[in-house]
């Protein structure tokens, strides 16, 4: 059984904060590794696909970096702000005919004001 | 570009009863999925569509889960009966050709 696990469960954080969570993944049989945003009542926001050990990717104040070696990927937010309060997902895809993917539980991020 | 579209957004049934979920993907995208999130946990994906053939379901309990995407563009998700364990949001994506799947806003069911 794939087990995708994300740390920490949940953070409470200031504005201007700056934080970083954790997905940790099978390291074998590595196909790609996805980051998702979810706030609350919309839909799942896709943030990053990354493929290549090594992969670092920016969206504004968002990073992400890949280690499929050890199987381990760590978003970056640089200072926080409260409209990137929202649940973070990470999913797990392995090589194969499918491109089925394997969800962690999510981190759970409040910024507040 | 219009996002997937699902309804309806809120559904509460007694157990036992059934229901029934709709799903408009992304124009042209081939690839539809149902996946199941139940507090607490990640999305657990239900069944694959390419087209209208299924491509996984390995995961759908298929004595009281159906799904069905009959002309390869729409599709429903229905459970008969339902039990108060599948109390979730059920959630629907879509992807082209491409790794990245486009999520809908999900159906949160209470089934009490």
């Amino acid at each position: 059984i794939l087990n995708v696990e994300q740390s920490p469960q949940s953070l409470h954080v200031q504005e201007g904060d700056s934080t970083n969570f954790t997905c940790s993944f099978p390291s074998s049989n590595f196909y790609a590794l996805h980051w998702y945003r979810w706030e609350t009542a919309k839909s799942p926001e896709a943030l990053f696909v990354m493929t290549l050990n090594g992969d670092e990717k920016k969206k504004g104040r968002i990073s992400a970096t890949l280690n499929t070696k050890e199987g381990y990927s760590y978003l970056y937010i640089k200072g926080s702000q409260p409209e990137d309060s929202a649940t973070y997902l990470c999913a797990f895809r392995s090589g194969g005919a499918t491109n089925k993917l394997i969800f962690g539980t999510g981190t759970l991020l409040a910024v507040q004001p | 570009e219009a996002g997937v579209a699902q309804s309806p957004r809120y559904k509460i049934i007694e157990k036992r009863q059934s229901v029934a979920f709709w799903c408009n993907p992304i124009s042209g995208h081939a690839t539809l999925y149902w996946y199941q999130q139940i507090l607490g946990q990640g999305p657990k994906l239900l069944i694959q569509f390419q087209n209208n053939g299924v491509v996984d379901d390995s995961q759908l309990p298929k004595d009281r889960f159906s799904a069905e995407r009959l002309k390869g563009v729409d599709s429903t998700l229905k459970i008969q009966p339902a039990k108060l364990e599948d109390s979730a949001v059920y959630l629907c994506a879509s992807s082209f050709f491409g790794e990245t799947q486009y999520f809908g806003p999900g159906t949160r069911l209470l089934v009490l």
